[in-house]
């Protein structure tokens, strides 16, 4: 099983800025396509970026987070980014990073980081 | 409200099989591959089927995928108290070109 390590979560108010990482130290990182997914406490999945695996990368954001999030990878450090801004209450959730499998399908997941967005 | 549509929760008896239903558009299931995923409590989702019906190496064959037009269906035959979990599924929509997931279901074995 692949392991996929997230930080960078924490408390942070509404308009304020986070970043978060994903560690794929066991994986050939280069060969993957990412995607970050996140939950809302309680509620159900909401995929939020892709970024392709190498190259020239393609990425995709919800409408949600675009304008907002920005995802990033270092091959060479085997680590993907995701850079929040503007932060609102409604971005609390579990963010979980996964490997995005060819036809749209979330391989292996992280165990998640919690952002709380919150005055 | 989820692009994808699924019942909030489904319940059966231990061995007995149940069926958890996904629908949604042409623009989603109806032209891309349906993927679907269990949740147990506290833990990440894992992945149970994808491209419609194929399942991932060490997934049991009790769980078996299907699709017909615009909706999909996840099985789960010989259910155990283990499968008590929410179970999404998910796939591509080329008109807002993001991955979308249905609200989830919940499965209690009664």
């Amino acid at each position: 099983q692949v392991q996929l390590v997230e930080s960078g979560g924490g408390l942070v108010k509404p308009g304020g800025s986070l970043r978060l990482s994903c560690a794929a130290p066991g994986l050939s990182f280069i060969d993957y396509d990412m995607s970050w997914i996140r939950q809302a406490p309680g509620k159900g999945l909401e995929w939020i970026s892709y970024i392709s695996s190498s190259g020239s990368p393609t990425i995709y954001y919800a409408d949600s987070v675009k304008g907002r999030f920005t995802i990033s990878r270092d091959n060479a450090k085997k680590s993907l980014s995701l850079q929040m801004n503007s932060l609102r209450v409604d971005d609390t959730a579990v963010y979980y990073c996964a490997i995005a499998a060819g036809t749209w399908w979330f391989d292996s997941w992280g165990q998640g980081t919690l952002v709380t967005v919150s005055s | 409200q989820s692009v994808l549509m699924q019942p909030p929760s489904v319940s059966a008896a231990p061995g007995q099989r149940v069926t958890i239903s996904c629908s949604g558009t042409s623009s989603n299931i109806g032209n891309n591959y349906v993927s679907w995923y269990q949740q147990l409590p506290g833990t990440a989702p894992k992945v149970l089927i994808y491209d419609d019906n194929r399942r991932p190496s060490g997934i049991p064959d009790r769980f078996s995928g299907s699709k017909s037009g615009t909706s999909a269906t996840l099985g789960i035959a010989g259910l155990q108290t283990g499968d008590e979990a929410d179970y999404y599924c998910g796939t591509w929509d080329y008109s807002l070109s993001a991955v979308v997931f249905g609200g989830g279901t919940k499965l209690t074995v009664l």
